[in-house]
């Protein structure tokens, strides 16, 4: 079946700007998080949903950052005036609800160049 | 706290061992894995372990689990050029679902 997906794969943005990062979980996977890799790092988690809920928030880095999952199936990231620390690699992953064992299938990621 | 650390790079011959080093410091940890990363390409699942186990072997892929020393290893036997890509380490800990990651190991494999 159809794995994760995340659109655009490629934004580039001026400073200041607002974004819109779209993921599309594996169907039936009722978990999802967003993850952010700078260059040269490991993914840092941002943000866990489970359902329409965000369980954990806890890796937002500032209020700028927000994500939604309105209907427990596609989630948006939305980032405010975008800044340069902000260019990263964005990366959505999906999960079925697991208490003991919960294998997160990743997106290829969408990259953010902030100008 | 939470901390998960790689060696930066590895480079090996083509049919020769690899072994990825990968140290933590949460001792709640729940289970451990490894993805591996190809470039432009998602992070795809290798395998994994739980943290009641010191072995896990599965093909090619060796894990080792030394808990005491918070030490984790994965063994690539017959390492191939298409094994060339970075690897990372995650654990999961016990009642979150995040994962933290490592820093990631670049692997290359010398033909």
């Amino acid at each position: 079946g159809a794995g994760v997906s995340q659109t655009p794969s490629n934004k580039v943005t001026e400073k200041g700007k607002y974004v819109e990062l779209r993921c599309d979980p594996i169907s039936g996977h009722t978990a999802l998080y967003w993850y952010r890799q700078s260059l040269g790092q490991g993914p840092e988690f941002l943000i866990y949903f489970q359902g329409t809920g965000a369980a954990d928030d806890s890796g937002l880095p500032n209020d700028r950052f927000f994500a939604v999952r309105p209907e427990g199936s596609v989630s948006t990231l939305k980032i405010q005036r975008t800044e340069r620390g902000d260019s990263a690699v964005y990366l959505c992953a999906s999960s079925l609800w697991d208490r003991d064992y919960n294998e997160q299938f990743f997106g290829p990621g969408t990259r953010l160049t902030v100008l | 706290g939470e901390d998960v650390e790689q060696s930066l790079f590895l480079s090996v011959r083509e049919g020769d061992s690899s072994v990825i080093n990968c140290t933590y410091t949460d001792s709640s940890s729940t289970y451990l894995y490894w993805y591996k990363q190809e470039p432009g390409a998602g992070l795809q699942l290798l395998t994994y372990i739980f943290s009641n186990m010191d072995m896990k072997q599965d093909q090619r892929l060796t894990v080792l689990l030394n808990k005491k020393d918070k030490h984790l290893s994965l063994r690539i036997a017959d390492t191939q050029t298409g094994d060339s890509a970075i690897y990372f380490c995650a654990e999961s800990i016990t009642g979150t679902y995040k994962y933290i990651f490592g820093t990631g190991t670049r692997l290359k494999v010398l033909a």
